[in-house]
């Protein structure tokens, strides 16, 4: 089972900030199949990038992935305020377990 | 519009089986893989079970392999999780995701998931 640990645990930030989450996985992640969504309260999850690197339909250009192996990253280059949430990352090579990370909360500073 | 409606929650007592379903329209269901993603009070998001589109292909998370079965009805574009021997450890809200492929893919679409309580 590929374990994905994510970090920091929380990022405080003010909006118009960059924000860099990190994705780190126990081993190699076949094809770059490592994915990123965005969760706020009360709602699901929504896909923001896959492949690593590629934008999910109707995601802001702000949002990018990168990185490959065993460690990917998230940037968001300027917060808006509706960017505040928990972020997860979640590899998807096979074979399953298709393991999430922990989470890492984007909040107000 | 891809609509990925959850049913069948509900508060059991351990031991207590239950049957969740998820009614999906707005897309050629049986091309596009599908999953469980579970997700317990507070915490983070846990991926349960998935099965490809035709769903001769079924995966299991290690904590309910042996005690759920994920199928899906491709005539009613409906997918099911059957939970056994329910644990407290099992409650959680149970999200349906839709596949962005066939097989292995990330989850394009989720439902707004439905409750299991599990408690004596």
């Amino acid at each position: 089972e590929i374990v994905l640990t994510q970090s920091p645990g929380t990022l405080s930030l003010s909006p118009g900030e960059r924000a860099t989450l990190s994705c780190r996985a126990s081993q190699g992640v076949t094809s770059r199949y490592l994915a990123w969504y965005q969760q706020k309260p009360g709602q699901a999850p929504r896909l923001l990038i896959y492949g690593a690197s590629s934008r999910a339909t109707g995601i802001p250009d702000r949002f990018s992935g990168s990185g490959s192996g065993t460690d990917f990253t998230l940037t968001i280059t300027s917060l808006e305020p509706e960017d505040f949430a928990v972020y997860y990352c979640q590899q998807y090579a096979s074979p399953p377990p298709w393991t999430f990370g922990q989470g890492t909360k984007v909040e107000f500073k | 519009e891809v609509q990925l409606v959850e049913s069948g929650g509900g508060l059991l007592q351990p031991g207590e089986s239950l049957r969740l379903s998820c009614a999906a329209s707005g897309f050629s269901f049986s091309r596009y893989a599908m999953n469980w993603v579970r997700q317990a009070p507070g915490k983070g998001l846990e991926w349960v079970s998935g099965l490809n589109g035709l769903g001769g292909s079924r995966y299991y998370a290690d904590s309910v392999r042996g005690r759920f079965t994920i199928s899906r009805d491709n005539s009613k574009n409906t997918l099911f999780l059957q939970m056994n021997g329910l644990t407290v450890e099992d409650t959680a809200v149970y999200y349906c995701a839709k596949g962005d492929d066939y097989d292995a893919s990330p989850s394009d679409h989720w439902g707004q998931g439905t409750l299991v309580t599990v408690s004596s």
